[in-house]
């Protein structure tokens, strides 16, 4: 019944190697969104996709690549895996409305150690 | 472009007592204001929300005002418990700046029992 379920929740690897982080959503959101916490809790947005499309893409190494296959789905790659990828990757999810009252949902995250 | 400022953690507190986090915005639109709770280990999760000015979210004891004039958000509780020791996000939500939220740096609190 998980609303925004991320896997893996550890992931533990080599520096160099390529790994990814997947995403799933249950709500009906049509926007998805990875954000990085970093060791000091600060949190970054890295992409955000609307209906697959992608409509935000911050400042990231082009090392990471999200993929969405469909509205309900946003995944994270990650190529050549340097240290200073150690974070917490989350995944969330929100409903636009004309409003502008729309609410993001996390998933419980993915902690990503490099070593 | 939008950003939001908060006060600077940690913030430790004996049980019962009164809490204030004080949490400031620029944007260049008329963004929405949250609150966000993030447990040890957890995801954030949304303690509260507003979206308009003189709004006021409320949520399990805590409140915070839609200060338009003071472009502010402060949340605050009346008497804190031991289980509200987490990390709390102030952020945006801006309609002019692509949907995208954008969250304070956070602040740790303790409460002590």
């Amino acid at each position: 019944d998980t609303a925004v379920s991320q896997t893996p929740k550890y992931l533990v690897t080599q520096m160099g190697n390529d790994k990814s982080i997947k995403c799933e959503q249950n709500l009906g959101h049509d926007t998805m969104y990875w954000y990085k916490q970093d060791s000091k809790k600060f949190l970054k947005i890295m992409f955000s996709y609307n209906n697959k499309e992608l409509i935000i893409n911050e400042t990231v190494p082009n090392r990471f690549s999200p993929k969405s296959p469909d509205k309900a789905h946003l995944n994270l790659h990650i190529n050549s895996l340097e240290l200073g990828d150690s974070a917490v990757y989350f995944c969330a999810s929100s409903l636009q409305g004309l409003s502008g009252a729309n609410v993001l949902t996390f998933g419980a995250g993915s902690r990503l150690t490099v070593l | 472009g939008d950003s939001v400022t908060q006060m600077e953690g940690p913030v430790t507190l004996s049980e019962e007592a009164f809490l204030t986090i004080n949490c400031t915005y620029t944007a260049t639109g008329y963004p929405s204001l949250f609150w966000y709770v993030q447990y040890p280990g957890e995801g954030l999760q949304l303690l509260l929300k507003a979206t308009k000015a003189d709004d006021k979210g409320s949520n399990k004891g805590f409140e915070a005002t839609y200060r338009k004039e003071t472009t502010s958000f402060h949340l605050e509780k009346g008497s804190v418990q031991v289980s509200d020791s987490a990390v709390y996000f102030c952020a945006l939500s801006d309609r002019n700046y692509g949907q995208n939220f954008v969250f304070g740096p956070g602040t740790r609190l303790s409460v002590l029992p």
